[in-house]
């Protein structure tokens, strides 16, 4: 099993500009999440999903657009990056729920 | 709402040293407690949990016990080595009207030098 994988693993935007930040997992896992990680600030929820067709916003939701159309996908979308997006972004997968995730090794964004 | 204060690093230690990092935490109902490890460029991963008062999670040699009534999970090792060099989380995971949700701390650094 890769477990969760992320991609791209650096990514540098201009402000205004659009990317896809993708997650996959193959294990066959219902929740799936992205968190932002800041200094200073822990990981912020940004959005989740319990199952293919179904998401929900974090803590976090603004500027950021999710969607599940199969199990083992969870694309994060910037719709026009900002510099308060520049952070670690970080997708991860469980059986059900938060608790106990399968974290992937993180996107770094910068927005200049 | 919930939050979980952990202390201010970065920690700097030498090999076999005693470590302790504390935690404490506010919530409504009756959470899990959870320690977080995040090596160098990796993600995060479940160190070990402790789902009721008095509980104590132990993995790897690290412990932590849960205090219902200092509201406290410390993460504790008796002698660290080189390889424990880390960031660690503390996080609590409170099911609040069927929607569980997992509440991290800020995270500290540590540093074992040889």
């Amino acid at each position: 099993n890769a477990g969760v994988t992320q991609t791209p693993k650096f990514q540098v935007l201009k402000t205004g500009q659009s990317m896809t930040l993708q997650c996959a997992q193959d294990m066959n896992h219902e929740y799936m999440s992205w968190y932002r990680q800041d200094p200073g600030m822990g990981l912020r929820l940004i959005h989740y999903s319990v199952g293919a067709g179904i998401t929900d916003q974090g803590e976090v939701p603004n500027g950021y657009n999710v969607s599940r159309s199969t199990t083992e996908d969870f694309p994060l979308r910037l719709l026009s990056a900002a510099p308060s997006q520049t952070s670690v972004y970080f997708c991860a997968s469980s059986i059900r729920g938060p608790v106990e995730q399968f974290f992937g090794p993180g996107t770094r964004l910068t927005v200049l | 709402g919930n939050s979980v204060t952990q202390m201010e690093g970065p920690v700097t230690l030498s090999e076999e040293a005693f470590l302790t990092i504390n935690c404490t935490y506010t919530a409504t109902g009756y959470p899990s407690l959870f320690w977080y490890v995040q090596y160098p460029g990796e993600g995060l991963q479940l160190l070990l949990k402790a789902t009721k008062a008095d509980d104590k999670g132990s993995n790897k040699g690290f412990e932590a016990t849960y205090r219902k009534e200092t509201t406290s999970f410390h993460l504790e090792k008796g002698s660290v080595q080189v390889s424990d060099s880390a960031v660690y989380f503390c996080a609590l995971s409170d099911r609040g009207f069927g929607n569980e949700k997992l509440t991290f701390g800020t995270g500290t650094r540590l540093t074992i030098i040889p």
